[in-house]
């Protein structure tokens, strides 16, 4: 079955700690993407990359990193300059530029 | 700064019916648009999507619609039923890749 799988589901992180977020894709798309999500509003792009090896910033990249260093994974790190993590984050993977991006199920961080 | 808004938070509508969700947007370079749909603790799943080139694109039960001049989509849903109660967001990108969320509009489909 190809698809996004995204992990841990849950993740609580302590104060001072950074937390890393999981994204594997098997859809051999090229770009991936993150987002975080808060209550009562959109999507906002946090991180993006369209090849390997390379990512760029998006609206809210403060206080998150990503690498790239394979095509099928994108993890992202919520360090500790990130002061409030309390979010539901969604990677997404789309074949090309400006290509319908397809959603992972998410990863639900809160702050112990 | 807000580029893609959706303005009506929720919307109720009863099974059989037309549900209707409108989006506007203000960034005249935005040339591609996306609708999606979102159950609770899941990803948004993509419905129908439609270039600028167009003005009307149908997929079944779902239709969105295009106004350039007046920088405002819709999708119509015809006929509603209970399982699309979900939240809805419309999307657009211009260039980049990037795709510019709405804040979305919970649609409830009662019996």
């Amino acid at each position: 079955d190809g698809g996004i799988t995204q992990s841990p589901k849950y993740l609580f992180r302590k104060e001072g700690q950074n937390v890393t977020l999981s994204c594997e894709q098997n859809l051999n798309h090229d770009a991936m993407y993150w987002y975080r999500q808060d209550p009562g509003q959109g999507l906002r792009l946090i991180y993006y990359s369209q090849i390997v090896n390379d990512f760029q910033k998006g609206d809210i990249a403060e206080g998150y990193s990503v690498s790239r260093e394979k095509k099928e994974s994108f993890p992202l790190t919520v360090t500790s300059a990130q002061k409030n993590p309390t979010a539901f984050y969604l990677c997404a993977s789309s074949i090309a530029q400006r290509g319908v991006q397809y959603f992972g199920a998410g990863t639900r961080l809160s702050v112990l | 700064d807000q580029q893609v808004k959706q303005n009506s938070p929720s919307l109720s509508v009863q099974e059989g019916r037309i549900s209707i969700l409108n989006c506007d947007y203000t960034n005249s370079m935005f040339d591609y648009f996306l609708w999606y749909k979102k159950y609770p603790a899941e990803g948004p799943t993509f419905l129908i999507s439609i270039s600028s080139i167009k003005d009307k694109n149908e997929d079944g039960r779902f239709t969105v619609f295009l106004n350039k001049s007046a920088k405002h989509l819709s999708l119509h849903i015809v006929p509603s039923q209970p399982g699309d109660s979900a939240v809805y967001f419309c999307a657009a990108s211009g260039t980049a890749s990037k795709l510019t969320f709405g804040t979305g509009t919970r649609l409830q489909v009662t019996l």
